[in-house]
């Protein structure tokens, strides 16, 4: 069965710096994706970034980057010079191909102080 | 465009009252989820409908939970019964794909309140 497990149940960081949040996932599927969500204190799930498993390529988007590595099963987020507006409860997901649900991790509390 | 609304915001009932929460998806997309969110705690798949498929209801808690789609479009997700574990956030999600290939796209939720 598919499991996602982000040991980091929460973190706090100084504005300006950078934090990497870690995903790692498991699945017996060939295909899959893998999302990450932000979940900011208004309660809403904003979608961030989905991969599909057979593109392990990095991805880059402004301050906001994620590595995925097959070898290891991870995933994970790195922001970059870290802003107060980045404080929320990050979510990253995983869904196979022959599955209807998608099955998400805990979830890890960032909190990016002043 | 509009995304994924849901109704009510908030939902406040006694123990062993019916409820029901409504979820608009986002126009054309053939699937819709429902999750839920404990306090503190990551999302809960409780029911998948694709299309005009036979709904997976492999998620819901108990028998006192039941959702339909009509229309291929609104869904209404009904908690008969309400117990206080029942107190949660339910989400509804909304894709264009389905059975995992869709990116989800998630409404405000509904804050239920059991007391």
């Amino acid at each position: 069965a598919q499991k996602v497990t982000q040991a980091q149940t929460e973190i706090s960081v100084v504005e300006k710096e950078d934090v990497t949040l870690d995903c790692v996932y498991e699945t017996r599927d060939t295909t899959y994706y893998l999302f990450w969500y932000k979940q900011p204190p208004s309660g809403e799930l904003v979608f961030l970034i989905r991969r599909n498993s057979f593109d392990e390529q990095n991805e880059i988007s402004g301050r906001y980057s994620w590595n995925f590595q097959k070898s290891t099963s991870s995933f994970n987020f790195t922001i970059t010079a870290s802003q107060v507006v980045d404080s929320a409860v990050y979510f990253c997901a995983l869904s196979e191909n022959n599955n209807n649900d998608m099955r998400f991790g805990a979830g890890t509390r960032l909190t990016v102080k002043p | 465009g509009a995304g994924v609304s849901q109704s009510p915001s908030n939902k406040v009932t006694e123990k062993g009252k019916d409820v029901e929460l409504r979820c608009d998806p986002i126009s054309g997309h053939t699937a819709l989820y429902w999750y839920r969110q404990s306090l503190g705690q990551g999302l809960e798949f409780l029911i998948y409908f694709q299309g005009n498929s036979a709904p997976d209801k492999s998620g819901l808690p108990s028998d006192r939970f039941s959702a339909e789609r009509t229309g291929g479009s609104v869904s209404t997700l009904t908690i008969q019964r309400t117990q206080q574990e029942d107190s949660a956030v339910y989400l509804c999600a909304s894709s264009l794909g389905g059975r995992g290939r869709g990116t989800q796209y998630f409404g405000p939720g509904t804050r239920l309140l059991v007391l």
